[in-house]
């Protein structure tokens, strides 16, 4: 089954305690990036990455790095969370556009996380 | 720079109400895609619609249909005869294409919370 995962789904840290969210996806994607939701916010882009070895800033990238060893995982990494960043998280992949003429992106079920 | 608006931040219906969900968008681009996406309570985004920016036809599934007009820059989105299950959180999204860059962004409004009561 076509999917991309992510790995917790849940998630209590405290500030300043390094965490990493995981994000794999099984359909030989290129393209894979990760998204912030907050209330009245809407769903906004952290970073973004085309392919192994190449990841660009979002909009909202302060507090987030990411790294693309490999084509099927993406994770996202909290080197010291603070209170301002509990969220719900979604990593999306999709083929890149003028490959596939495919402009969908697959999303995660999402992480919540909670920094106290 | 692209955004999209959800006026709406809430709406609430009794059931088998028709409701429309309106969504305005900008950009300077003359090729885009429009989305639609669905959050039931579970927390999951669900993929309902993409459109592109040539194609002003609307579109009909079921009980939901889409009106896409460029001239006013809307891609509104209208259930006919509510249920129940289709209380959630909706957001409407704008995809263009940095050809040069070759990334693709989601902009997403800021979504709109439809409750449907029996």
């Amino acid at each position: 089954e076509a999917q991309v995962t992510q790995n917790p789904r849940y998630l209590i840290t405290v500030t300043g305690k390094k965490l990493t969210v995981t994000c794999s996806q099984n359909m030989n994607h290129e393209y894979m990036s990760w998204y912030r939701q907050d209330p009245g916010l809407g769903l906004r882009q952290i970073y973004y990455s085309m392919n192994v070895e190449v990841t660009d800033k979002g909009d909202v990238p302060e507090g987030y790095k990411v790294s693309r060893k490999e084509k099927r995982n993406f994770p996202l990494i909290l080197e010291s969370p603070s209170p301002n960043q509990t969220s719900l998280y979604f990593c999306a992949s999709s083929p890149l556009p003028w490959q596939r003429n495919s402009y969908e992106q697959y999303f995660g079920p999402g992480t919540r996380l909670t920094v106290t | 720079a692209q955004k999209v608006t959800q006026a709406q931040t809430e709406i609430s219906v009794v059931e088998k109400e028709d409701v429309t969900l309106d969504c305005v968008y900008e950009t300077r681009d003359t090729t885009y895609y429009l989305f639609w996406y669905k959050q039931p309570p579970s927390g999951e985004l669900v993929f309902l619609i993409r459109r592109n920016s040539f194609d002003e036809q609307n579109e009909i599934s079921g009980r939901y249909s889409w009106n896409f007009q460029k001239s006013t820059s809307s891609f509104n989105f209208t259930i006919t005869a509510s249920q129940v299950v289709d209380s959630a959180v909706y957001f409407c999204a704008l995809s263009e294409t940095f050809i040069i860059q070759g990334a693709q962004k989601l902009v997403f409004g800021q979504g709109t919370r439809l409750t449907i009561n029996p």
